[in-house]
């Protein structure tokens, strides 16, 4: 079945440690998005990729790092500059040309 | 930039009845709009989309939206509200008309269908 997964589905975590949230994809999609989610306040775009080995800034990027060696893959870290890391993070792929984005189940981080 | 606003962080309707959810969108250019649905602890999933041409766009489980640009609208209906459409709902806007540059979304609006 084609579609995204993320790993693990919760995470936790002590402050200062560094954490890497994974993003497979098997619809052939070269873009790839990760968003954050946290209650009442909808989402937030952290980083994306239009293709293989370039990425660019998306709103909330501070304390954040990616990285796509793969069109399949799009890694995130979160780093220990982020302030409030705590959250759900959701991972997106897309065309471009349907404009539309296909999410994948979501990573529920906890800080401590 | 693009930001979206929608109005009403709960809507509570009767099984049965009319649902609206309201979305407003700024765009500083050609807006590419979206509706999605999440359930709890689950990712997003599509409901409909406008990019261009018809404006009035219909989507997966019963629901539709209609594209008005004088109002800068993007409003979700479904004719008759079931219990399984109780979950959260996101506008969504492209964040600079392209495709694949992301999406900026709405707080959300929380769907609470009574019995």
């Amino acid at each position: 079945d084609g579609g995204i997964t993320q790993s693990p589905k919760y995470l936790f975590r002590k402050e200062g440690q560094n954490v890497t949230l994974s993003c497979e994809q098997n619809l052939n999609h070269d873009a790839m998005y990760w968003y954050r989610q946290d209650p009442g306040q909808g989402l937030r775009l952290i980083y994306y990729s239009q293709i293989v080995n370039d990425f660019q800034k998306g709103d909330i990027a501070e304390g954040y790092s990616v990285s796509r060696e793969k069109k399949e893959s799009f890694p995130l870290t979160v780093t220990s500059a982020q302030k409030n890391p705590t959250a759900f993070y959701l991972c997106a792929s897309g065309t471009g040309q349907t404009y539309e984005q296909y999410f994948g189940p979501g990573t529920r981080l906890t800080v401590t | 930039a693009q930001s979206v606003t929608q109005l009403g962080s709960h809507v509570s309707v009767s099984e049965g009845a009319l649902v609206l959810l309201r979305c407003n969108y700024s765009s500083s250019v050609p807006p590419y709009l979206f509706w999605y649905v999440q359930y709890p602890n689950q990712g997003l999933q599509l409901l409909l989309k406008y990019t261009t041409g018809a404006t009035l766009v219909k989507g997966i489980n019963g629901f539709e939206a209609e594209f008005k640009k004088s109002e800068t609208s993007f409003h979700l209906t479904k004719p008759s509200a079931h219990m399984s459409d109780a979950a959260e709902y996101f506008c969504a806007v492209s964040r600079f008309g392209g495709g694949a540059d992301g999406l900026t979304f709405g707080k959300g609006t929380h769907l609470i269908i009574q019995p």
